[in-house]
C-alpha cells in the first residue's frame, strides 16, 4: 500500500488563490519530499523537509511537516494558471526507501 | 530532467511482442528505478538497481525484466507485452551517497501502447 496518500485528490482553484494539499504517512520517516507532474512528464522535485524540521519555504511553496501526526502539507500561494499539474509526496523512511503518494491534481483556473 | 533520457519516447506495439525500454543518465547515481503510471494513478514501482550487480524487484515486476548494462543504463524489457502493460513508463536516478536526500530525477518517460 502507498506510504503517503494525499488530499484532497483534485482541487480547483482561481487564479491568485492559495492551493492546500496534504499527505499523511504511516511510518517514520528520514525526509519528505514533493513532487509536481505537468501533464504526461516525468516529475520535477520541488521542496524537501527533513523529519526534525517544521516548516520550509522556496519561493511560493511552504512545506510543512507534522511528525506526531505523520503528515506534511504543501501551500502555494498566489497560484498562477501555469501551477496546473499533479502535485505528489515522496516519503523517505528511516532504511532510506522513497514511496510516493496517489498525488493531487490541481487545476487553476485563470 | 535532461541529464536522465528515455527511449523511445513512444511506442505502439502488438499483443506477445517483445520490447526493451532504455534509460541512460549522466547524473553519476548509483541507483536507478523504472516506474509505471497509469492514467489518474501514482507510480508504482517495477524495479530499482542500487548498483550495476544489485538488482531488485519492486511493487509489479511480473511480467518485466530488467538490465544494467553499466552505472548509466537500466533497460526495461517486456518479454511478451500484453494490453494492460499500456502505460507511460518512467526512469528515475537518486544519489544514494551518505547524508544524501534520495531526491529522485525522473526522464521524460515512456508512452507505450500495446494492441
Amino acid at each position: 500500500s502507498q506510504q503517503g496518500e494525499e488530499d484532497p485528490q483534485a482541487l480547483s482553484i482561481q487564479e491568485g488563490e492559495n492551493a492546500t494539499m496534504n499527505c499523511s504517512y504511516k511510518t517514520s520517516i528520514n525526509n519528505l519530499q514533493w513532487y509536481r507532474q505537468n501533464s504526461g512528464r516525468g516529475l520535477v522535485h520541488l521542496i524537501l523537509i527533513r523529519s526534525n524540521e517544521r516548516e520550509k519555504h522556496s519561493g511560493r511553496l511552504r512545506v510543512t511537516l507534522d511528525t506526531s501526526k505523520k503528515s506534511s502539507s504543501l501551500l502555494i500561494t498566489a497560484s498562477r494558471a501555469a501551477d496546473t499539474a499533479s502535485y505528489f509526496c515522496a516519503t523517505v523512511t528511516t532504511a532510506r526507501q522513497l514511496t510516493f503518494g496517489s498525488g493531487t491534481q490541481l487545476t487553476v483556473l485563470p | 530532467d535532461a541529464d536522465v533520457t528515455q527511449t523511445p519516447r513512444n511506442r505502439i506495439t502488438k499483443t506477445g511482442k517483445r520490447i526493451m525500454l532504455e534509460c541512460s543518465q549522466t547524473k553519476g547515481h548509483d541507483r536507478m528505478y523504472w516506474y509505471r503510471q497509469d492514467p489518474g494513478l501514482g507510480l508504482r514501482l517495477i524495479y530499482y538497481s542500487f548498483d550495476v550487480k544489485d538488482i531488485n524487484k519492486g511493487e509489479i515486476s511480473d511480467g518485466y525484466s530488467v538490465s544494467r548494462q553499466a552505472q548509466a543504463k537500466f533497460s526495461l524489457s517486456l518479454e511478451s507485452a500484453i494490453p494492460n502493460q499500456t502505460a507511460l513508463y518512467f526512469c528515475a536516478t537518486s544519489d544514494w551517497s551518505l547524508g544524501g536526500t534520495d531526491t529522485q530525477y525522473f526522464g521524460p518517460g515512456t508512452r507505450l501502447t500495446v494492441l
